[in-house]
């Protein structure tokens, strides 16, 4: 059973847009919801997170919006760059130190 | 301060020999995780551990050991390889500053099995 589902697998985005990903969860026990960058031939790094008692939270160009009733959030990059273009997961977590589950990942590439 | 280190970065092995992969972190932490990465799968967890001497199962835990016998050190063994287990295996220790927790990662072991 998937506990945590993302979409879209990939998208393109031109230089300047705004990509957008998706993810929605079914434990509502989750507390805890980060994404994660991993570019080619490397290891995932932490990005972003957000715990459920904002809606939002914004770090430069990347936000979470976060949707505690409809069990979602979402990954909103602003002017995508190209050095953007990488594989991005979000994850979640029941607790501090507890394990993350992951979802399956977005592959972007931001495109001249 | 190196992180994360796996060792080692390729490997190719013949189905039923075995294999340890080390994984060693020098930021002190107490977690340290082992995932899996297969095409369209996302990260799958393997086992972690909470601290030393401890080694708890994940996702998927089948036809994988681990040994935690030093803080600094987590261990994944396979006993006799299968070519289902080709995939790129990720090491990970964990802090919490503040509101967050951290999972820093190493660059990757990428392993086939013939």
């Amino acid at each position: 059973q998937q506990q945590v589902k993302q979409s879209p697998q990939s998208l393109i985005v031109q230089k300047g847009g705004i990509s957008i990903i998706n993810c929605a969860y079914e434990n509502t026990a989750f507390d805890y919801f980060p994404w994660y960058q991993q570019f080619p031939g490397k290891g995932p790094a932490l990005l972003i997170a957000i715990r459920p008692d904002v809606s939002e939270k914004k770090e430069g160009r990347f936000t979470i919006s976060f949707n505690k009733s409809a069990k979602q959030f979402s990954l909103h990059i602003m002017d995508s760059q190209p050095g953007d273009s990488a594989t991005y997961f979000c994850a979640a977590s029941i607790r501090r130190n507890t394990p993350l589950v992951f979802g399956k990942g977005t592959r972007l590439s931001v495109i001249a | 301060n190196a992180g994360v280190t796996q060792t080692p970065k390729f490997r190719v092995l013949k189905t039923g020999q075995s294999m340890t992969l080390l994984c060693a972190q020098d930021m002190n932490h107490e977690y340290m995780y082992w995932y899996r990465q297969d095409p369209g799968m996302g990260l799958r967890l393997i086992h972690y551990s909470v601290g030393e001497g401890t080694t708890a199962k994940g996702e998927v835990p089948d036809g994988y050991n681990v040994s935690r016998l030093k803080k600094q050190n987590f261990l994944l063994g396979l006993e006799s390889a299968a070519p289902s287990q080709t995939s790129v295996y990720f090491c990970a220790s964990s802090y919490s500053p503040g509101g967050l927790d951290i999972q820093y990662f190493g660059a990757g072991t990428r392993l086939s099995v013939l």
